[in-house]
């Protein structure tokens, strides 16, 4: 199974902060990388597809990049709303697999 | 718009099994694709295997073969995972969500799931 590292594992940060949370996969896994929000409540909500795709809704300050083995979320400029837990996930090969999170928390 | 509604928290006892329920709404679940998802509370999350609701057509994630087993229901479009031989390690929250296009897209709110005595 391809193993998905994300750093760090929580984040204090501030309102309007620009945040990057980075994803590392054992293996190459060809941009075949999306990225979740969860929320306190549990809800799960898509955030990037592809690497680099903003899932429809998903606001313009999240953006996504990277290659081969390292990805990367960022949020240009944090609101309220983004104080929540990410997950990277890759679908290259199955099974899917997910990182272990990045809890983005106010500082 | 697209709604996935789970069933309920369950309370099983070990060895018992359990069967969770993913009722869909807004789109043709007919064509479509569900996964289901395991998290354990303060843990990543893990996928346990997808179906077809086409032709019911499912693939597994090795670690839960012979612990999941995923169905469908065109009629009412729903899509249901039964959970056999229970023990205090499935005690989780399961997910279900549509995937479309390699992403998942659209996700029920989860269903909690405690095994116990």
């Amino acid at each position: 199974d391809i193993q998905m590292t994300q750093t760090p594992s929580s984040m204090p940060a501030s309102l309007g902060e620009r945040v990057t949370i980075s994803c590392r996969a054992s293996q190459g896994i060809s941009n075949y990388l999306n990225w979740y929000q969860q929320k306190p409540d549990g809800t799960i909500k898509p955030l990037i597809y592809y690497t680099s795709n903003l899932q429809s809704g998903v606001p313009s300050r999240f953006s996504g990049s990277g290659s081969g083995t390292d990805y990367s979320l960022t949020i240009s400029s944090l609101e309220p709303e983004d104080f929540a837990m990410y997950y990277c996930q890759q679908y290259d090969s199955s099974p899917w697999t997910f990182g272990g999170g990045t809890k983005l928390e106010l500082k | 718009q697209v709604k996935l509604q789970q069933s309920g928290a369950e309370l099983v006892k070990p060895g018992a099994s359990v069967k969770l329920s993913c009722k869909t709404s807004g789109y043709t679940f007919s064509t479509s694709y569900m996964s289901w998802f395991k998290q354990i509370p303060g843990q990543s999350i893990e996928w346990i295997g997808m179906i077809y609701a086409g032709d019911g057509g499912t693939g597994y994630n090795q670690k839960f073969k012979g612990k999941a087993t995923l169905t469908v229901d065109t009629s009412s479009s729903t899509a249901y995972m039964d959970l056999s031989s229970l023990t205090t390690e499935d005690s989780a929250v399961y997910f279900c969500a549509r995937e479309a296009w390699d992403v998942m897209d659209a996700w029920g709110q989860g269903a909690s799931v405690t095994v116990s005595s």
